[in-house]
C-alpha cells in the first residue's frame, strides 16, 4: 500500500506570496493532520481534518488554512508569506481520528 | 495542558552499545504513546506505540518502550545500536479514543552514533 505522499517536496517563494501544499493520504484512511517543523519550535500542530471537516487547529495565524476534499486527500495554504514560515511541513494520515498517524516525507518551503 | 518532555537534545553512542531515549509526559489521563524516528529530510517514522495492555512495547528495528505510569515516562531503548540508527527521535503522547486533543510531540532527541 502505498504511504502519505506530499507534493511539491521543496518550494522556494518570496516573502508576500501564497503557497498550495498538497497531501495524499494512504488508501482508506479518512483523516489528515498537518504540522509545521523548524529547528528552533520543533513540531507544531496546524489542524486535523476528518470527512472534509476540520476538527482540530492549532495556534496559528490565520494566513494558515486547508482543506480536505471528498476523495480524503487535504490541501493546506500560507497566504502573505513571511520568512519565518521557512520550515518542513509534514502530513500524516490516519484511519480515524485518534487513531495511528503515519506520516508523508514532507514539503520543504524556503521563503526570502 | 498536555506536554512531553525529551531531557536529552543530543546523545552519541558507540555503535554496538545500548542505547536509552528517555521521554516523560503531562497528561490528564492515561494517554496514547508513540515514538517515532525522523532520518534527515525525511518524514516520521512509527517506531511503537502504546495504547493499553502489557507496559513493555516491541517496534520496529529492534527497538522497545516500556510505560510507566509512576514516572509518566515512556523510554526507548535499544540493546545495541546500529550506525543506521543515527537520527532524530520524537516521543508524542495523544489522547485515548474519547479525547479530542492533536498529537503533542516532545522536541526530539538526536542520536548520533559513532564507531
Amino acid at each position: 500500500k502505498a504511504g502519505v505522499t506530499q507534493t511539491p517536496r521543496y518550494l522556494i517563494k518570496t516573502r508576500g506570496q501564497q503557497v498550495t501544499l498538497s497531501c495524499s493520504p494512504i488508501s482508506g484512511h479518512r483523516s489528515v493532520s498537518w504540522y509545521q517543523q523548524t529547528p528552533g519550535q520543533g513540531l507544531q500542530f496546524l489542524f486535523e481534518y476528518f470527512s472534509e471537516t476540520q476538527r482540530n487547529k492549532g495556534n496559528f495565524p490565520g494566513r494558515f488554512s486547508g482543506r480536505q476534499f471528498s476523495n480524503s486527500r487535504s490541501e493546506m495554504n500560507v497566504s502573505t508569506l513571511e520568512l519565518g514560515d521557512s520550515a518542513l511541513y509534514l502530513c500524516a494520515s490516519s484511519l480515524s481520528l485518534r487513531e495511528t498517524q503515519y506520516f508523508g516525507p514532507g514539503t520543504r518551503l524556503l521563503v526570502l | 495542558a498536555q506536554s512531553v518532555t525529551q531531557p536529552d537534545i543530543h546523545i552519541t553512542v558507540s555503535e554496538g552499545a545500548s542505547l536509552e531515549l528517555r521521554c516523560n509526559y503531562s497528561y490528564g489521563a492515561t494517554p496514547y504513546l508513540f515514538w517515532y524516528v525522523q532520518s534527515p529530510g525525511q518524514g516520521l517514522q512509527l517506531l511503537l506505540k502504546y495504547f493499553s495492555g502489557d507496559t513493555l512495547v516491541q517496534g520496529i528495528k529492534g527497538f522497545e518502550a516500556e510505560f510507566k505510569r509512576s514516572q509518566s515516562s515512556f523510554n526507548l531503548r535499544k540493546p545495541s545500536v546500529h550506525w543506521s540508527d543515527a537520527a532524530e527521535y520524537f516521543c508524542a503522547v495523544g489522547p485515548p479514543l474519547t479525547g479530542n486533543t492533536p498529537l503533542v510531540f516532545g522536541k526530539g532527541t538526536r542520536l548520533s552514533v559513532i564507531a
